[in-house]
């Protein structure tokens, strides 16, 4: 089974700030996707970003990207220009490509979630 | 507007009975889902649906029963065999296929049971 580790509880960062957040995971296989999602004190799940790990390029997302390394199975979230609307509960996720039957039944794994506070 | 409702958002219940949370969604996703969020972790799946008519328990559906006959919908019942039924509690759907199609989540619904 995967596993997703957030080790950061909890971040801040003054506004206009970078602030990078932590996620590492534990899989056996060799083709997955993973995710970082926002959760607002709305408490809706927005997607932020999503890298395919069979690309080495690491996504971008306007201010939002990421530093994958597939090897040491390490997926950190950089905010760049940090904003008051940053501030929410982050959480990383992990997603296998195939599932039973050889199709993807989509299953998510989380993180524990960190949250980022913006100062300004 | 296409997206996931849930209803309602707060729930209150006695403890020892059963109550039904609603999700429907009119993305015309195949493949939905029900998560669970408590404080401090991250949410876990309960359950989830690929098609109509069929559905798969997750990695915590003791005391949560589920059903699929509409495309549109996938209502979750808490059970009083659940033993800490009061969380957050998030459902989901996606299209399929085997890409990294995102899931759309609902707004949630907090229930309380006392």
């Amino acid at each position: 089974a995967q596993t997703v580790t957030q080790s950061q509880p909890e971040m801040s960062v003054q506004e206009a700030e970078t602030v990078t957040l932590s996620c590492t995971y534990d899989t056996s296989e060799s083709d997955y996707y993973l995710f970082w999602y926002k959760q607002p004190p709305s408490r809706q799940m927005i997607l932020v970003i999503r890298q395919e790990a069979y690309k080495q390029q690491n996504a971008t997302e306007n201010r939002f990207s990421v530093n994958f390394q597939k090897a040491a199975k390490s997926f950190s979230l950089k905010i760049s220009d940090s904003q008051l609307g940053d501030a929410a509960m982050y959480f990383c996720a992990y997603r296998s490509v195939l599932g039973a039957g050889g199709t993807s039944y989509g299953k998510l794994t989380f993180g524990q979630g960190t949250i980022l506070t913006v100062h300004p | 507007d296409g997206g996931i409702t849930q209803s309602p958002k707060y729930l209150f219940r006695k403890e020892g009975q059963n109550v039904t949370l609603s999700c429907e969604q009119n993305l015309n996703h195949d493949a939905m889902y029900w998560y669970r969020q408590d404080p401090g972790q991250g949410l876990r799946l309960i359950y989830y649906s690929q098609i109509v008519n069929d559905f798969q328990k997750g990695d915590i559906a003791e005391g949560y029963s589920v059903s699929r006959e509409k495309k549109e919908s996938f209502p979750l019942t808490v059970t009083s065999a659940q033993k800490n039924p009061t969380a957050f509690y998030l459902c989901a759907s996606r299209s399929p296929g085997t890409g990294g199609n995102e899931q759309y989540f609902g707004p949630g619904t907090r229930l309380t049971v006392t």
